[in-house]
């Protein structure tokens, strides 16, 4: 199994419409989370830490399940411009970080 | 301030040679990456530096890849003998601590002919 799995989609979405999508993680030890974008051809760019008791940013909600060793992006309202691919970073203990594939979304006008 | 920065933006390469890239971490920030990721693939972890201590290594794919951080700053990624499936975006990133948000640079984009 590896250690962070994601679905590469794509999810193709219409605009307005709310899209969620989940990260799994194989190790019990990881310690912190984050999603982050990554724009065609750009560099990956932070989008939010994700906390235990879960968080809240604008359109976008982000989730931990450490029972089931996952964590969700939830974003509302979707818009044309949250077309990217969306990043699911794991780290552990020791500061060994893992990314995911990455799942594309493609928000549909 | 200034973000992290990468040098050549892009560098095209006749197979065997060697190429260096390079990376400018954030003033300050202690950690240090380098990942490499293929068209429509993931990133793929290559070395982490942490402050002083000896960097874990575990992801570089050969032993023709090196790298090194020079002052606890600059870091030079180094490719000997290129081959044409070295070619990929190698993206540098740095954070204040291991495990803290990482902030991403451009990207060289490497083209092995």
């Amino acid at each position: 199994r590896k250690e962070v799995e994601q679905d590469p989609g794509p999810f193709n979405v219409p605009e307005g419409a709310t899209v969620a999508f989940n990260c799994t993680y194989s190790n019990s030890a990881s310690q912190s989370f984050f999603w982050y974008r990554q724009d065609c051809r750009k560099e990956p760019k932070l989008l939010m830490s994700v906390y235990s008791s879960g968080n809240e940013d604008g359109r976008f909600t982000a989730q931990l399940n450490r029972a089931s060793q996952y964590i969700s992006l939830l974003i509302r309202d979707s818009k044309l411009s949250d077309s990217a691919t969306y990043l699911c970073v794991v780290i552990r203990i020791n500061d060994k970080i893992i990314f995911g594939k990455g799942t594309r979304l493609h928000i549909l006008p | 301030g200034a973000g992290v920065s990468q040098s050549p933006s892009n560098k095209v390469t006749e197979k065997g040679k060697d190429v260096e890239l390079r990376c400018d971490p954030i003033s300050g920030h202690t950690a240090l990456y380098w990942y490499r990721q293929s068209l429509g693939q993931g990133l793929e972890f290559l070395i982490y530096f942490q402050g002083n201590s000896a960097p874990d290594k575990s992801g570089l794919p050969s032993d023709r890849f090196s790298a090194e951080r020079t002052g606890g700053s600059v870091s030079t990624l180094t490719i000997q003998r290129t081959q044409q499936e070295d070619s990929a975006v190698y993206l540098c990133a740095s954070s204040a601590n291991g495990g803290d948000t990482q902030y991403f640079g451009p990207g060289t984009r490497l083209t092995v002919l």
